[in-house]
């Protein structure tokens, strides 16, 4: 079956360091996004792709980065992480027009 | 300013009460889509609603989209323990890219 996975799960890190979390989808998708979900703010965009070599920045993009390199796959880095960035992180896909997202699992980010 | 606004942000009930949440907006949509969140999990699509006035039925769960696609409502009968979780609401206006409300969670009660 298609699914959406992300490694890791959980994730401590200090701030200054350098960290990237994975996001991989076997459902063929063209877009691909990642959101941040902290308590009273609901789902935040950070970025988001509509294909290979295609990439966006969302609402809340300070910080971060992200690359297509493949139809498969889009990492998520943050550069130096900051304490601010302690959050879940989900990544999602969807196909073509369709509006209807497929979340991940989600990664528990704890920068101290 | 949030673009979809859910009320109410927490609701408590017992086991076997009915219960409504709202999804608000001043922008028109294409469609409004239902997501349920379980804790440690991603959102899972319950529904997409298209046309206006639209109602759709999943079980004990009815969604409507309002007459003039600004506004969606979930109504659950008769809510069970595993209705328990958070409810978002998500929607592109005008073509532009899909956005979520803050959600509504749920606990029911046994």
């Amino acid at each position: 079956d298609a699914e959406i996975t992300q490694s890791p799960r959980h994730k401590i890190t200090e701030t200054g360091r350098q960290v990237t979390l994975a996001c991989h989808q076997t459902w063929n998708h063209n877009n691909m996004f990642w959101y941040r979900q902290d308590l009273g703010h609901g789902l935040r965009l950070i970025h988001y792709s509509y294909g290979v070599h295609d990439t966006n920045k969302g609402e809340v993009s300070d910080g971060y980065s992200v690359s297509r390199s493949n139809t498969e796959d889009l990492p998520l880095t943050l550069e130096s992480a900051a304490s601010s960035q302690t959050s879940v992180y989900f990544c999602a896909s969807s196909e073509g027009q369709s509006e209807t997202q497929y979340f991940g699992p989600g990664t528990r980010l704890l920068v101290l | 300013t949030q673009l979809l606004e859910q009320s109410p942000q927490f609701l408590s009930i017992q086991e076997g009460e009915n219960l409504t949440v709202y999804c608000n907006s001043s922008s028109v949509f294409s469609s409004l889509q239902w997501y349920r969140q379980e804790p440690g999990e991603g959102p899972v699509l319950l529904v997409t609603v298209v046309t206006g006035g639209e109602v759709k039925k999943l079980k004990r769960l009815t969604f409507q989209f309002g007459d003039a696609r600004k506004d969606s409502s979930l109504h659950i009968t008769a809510a069970q323990t595993g209705d328990t979780g958070l409810y978002l609401c998500a929607g592109a206006p005008n073509a532009g890219k899909s956005t979520f409300g803050d959600g509504t969670t749920l606990t029911v009660k046994p």
